[in-house]
Order: C-alpha cells, then structure tokens, then sequence
C-alpha cells in the first residue's frame, strides 16, 4: 500500500448503529487530519492530530470520536448519527512544519 | 481570518480551449497556495503549490498558476484542456504560522467540464 489509505470506501449505517472509519498513511508524515465533505460545501476540517496528540477539534458534535493510536493510524468513531452527517470522509496527512496534506480516496457514508 | 473565494463553481470549455479557474484569497500573513483536484469517488491530489520564490508554479498535468499579491489571486490555467481534466478542483490557503500543524482553508470548488 501506498499514499494514504481509507476503509471502508463505502458505508451505510442506521442512526443506532456503531461504525469506525479507518485510516493509515504509508508516508512517514506526523499530522493527521479528518475532514468531512458535503454537497454543495467546503471542505470542514473536523480534528486534527499531530505527533498523536489532538490539537484541534473544530467544534465537531460528541457523535463523532477520534483516534490517533500511533502516528500511522487515525479512526473515526460514529455512533447515533444523524442523517445530515451523511457526506464524504476525506483523511489527510501531512509532514510538519508547514507542507501540503496528502489525501486519501475518502469512506462514503450514509447515514438512514 | 484566511479565507478563499473561487468563482464559478461551474466551468465548462471545449477541448483544446483554454482552462482559466479564479481563485482570490485574503490572509494576514504571506500564503502558502495550493490548487488541488479530485476526480469523482476519490480525494483529492495535489496539482501544485506556492510557498516562497518564483510566482508561477508549474504543476501536473499541463496545469500552472500566478501568485499576484497585488491582486490577492492565484488563478490555475492550462493552455489546452483535454476530456480527462474534467474534475473539481479546489484552491486552498494556508496559514502556516503559529503552530505545528499546516491547516488549510478552503474554496468551495469548480467544476470543470470539457466538451468534446
């Protein structure tokens, strides 16, 4: 594997479930990112994880739960959400100080 | 506060014609500009960047921009567009000081179509 990887690439879930996102980049970098994107929308940064620790949390509702368990891996964790969280996942990495983020191919989730 | 205007969010052209994508952005501080480019039901991959140096960056894919300070605007161009340029493509801004981490602001997108 290669650049930055995303499983699943698709998701369906009822507003009960329990769901995790996955994320790993293969670059060595030491930032990693969760953003969420939407129809008609930017692009929202939702947290941000550097050297494994979080650094920003862009007011993101507590239905959404990240993880960083070492610099390689970043989770999202969902659990009762809404169907207007459904939108595209996008993961990024990114080698600090300042350079551009790598992106993965995202997890489409839908949320019934 | 750094943000970044693109306008049009829906650009159409003919094969062969010209790609001009408007990018404006307002930051405090000198940018670091990305242009990036997402094909559907993927990310998005980076087409270039500007951080320091010379104002017209050359990227991927035929695709280069201007960095005009003057002007606050980084417009992505490409000479001669081709079917497979057809895409969304974001421009972004980033402050990179105050911090460890690189957060990038950006545009809502144009859509690019080319016509055969």
């Amino acid at each position: 594997e290669t650049g930055v990887t995303q499983t699943p690439r698709h998701l369906v879930m009822g507003m009960t479930n329990k769901k995790s996102l996955k994320c790993e980049q293969h670059l060595g970098h030491n930032a990693m990112y969760w953003y969420k994107q939407s129809a008609k929308k930017p692009l929202e940064l939702m947290f941000v994880y550097s050297l494994e620790e979080r650094v920003e949390n862009n007011s993101v509702p507590s239905r959404f739960s990240p993880e960083c368990p070492n610099s390689s891996h970043l989770f999202l964790h969902l659990h009762t959400l809404q169907p207007e969280d459904s939108a595209l996942y996008l993961c990024a990495s990114s080698q600090e100080p300042a350079s551009e983020q790598f992106f993965g191919p995202g997890t489409r989730l839908t949320v019934l | 506060a750094q943000s970044v205007t693109q306008l049009g969010s829906h650009v159409s052209v003919s094969e062969g014609a010209l790609v001009l994508l408007r990018c404006n952005y307002s930051s405090s501080v000198p940018p670091y500009l990305f242009w990036y480019v997402q094909y559907p039901n993927q990310g998005l991959q980076l087409l270039l960047k500007y951080t320091t140096g010379a104002t017209l960056v050359k990227g991927i894919n035929g695709f280069e921009a201007e960095f005009k300070k003057s002007e606050t605007s980084f417009h992505l161009t490409k000479p001669s567009a081709h079917m497979s340029d057809a895409a969304e493509y974001f421009c972004a801004v980033s402050d990179h000081y105050g911090g460890a981490t690189n957060k990038l602001i950006f545009g809502t997108g144009t859509l690019l179509a080319v016509q055969p």
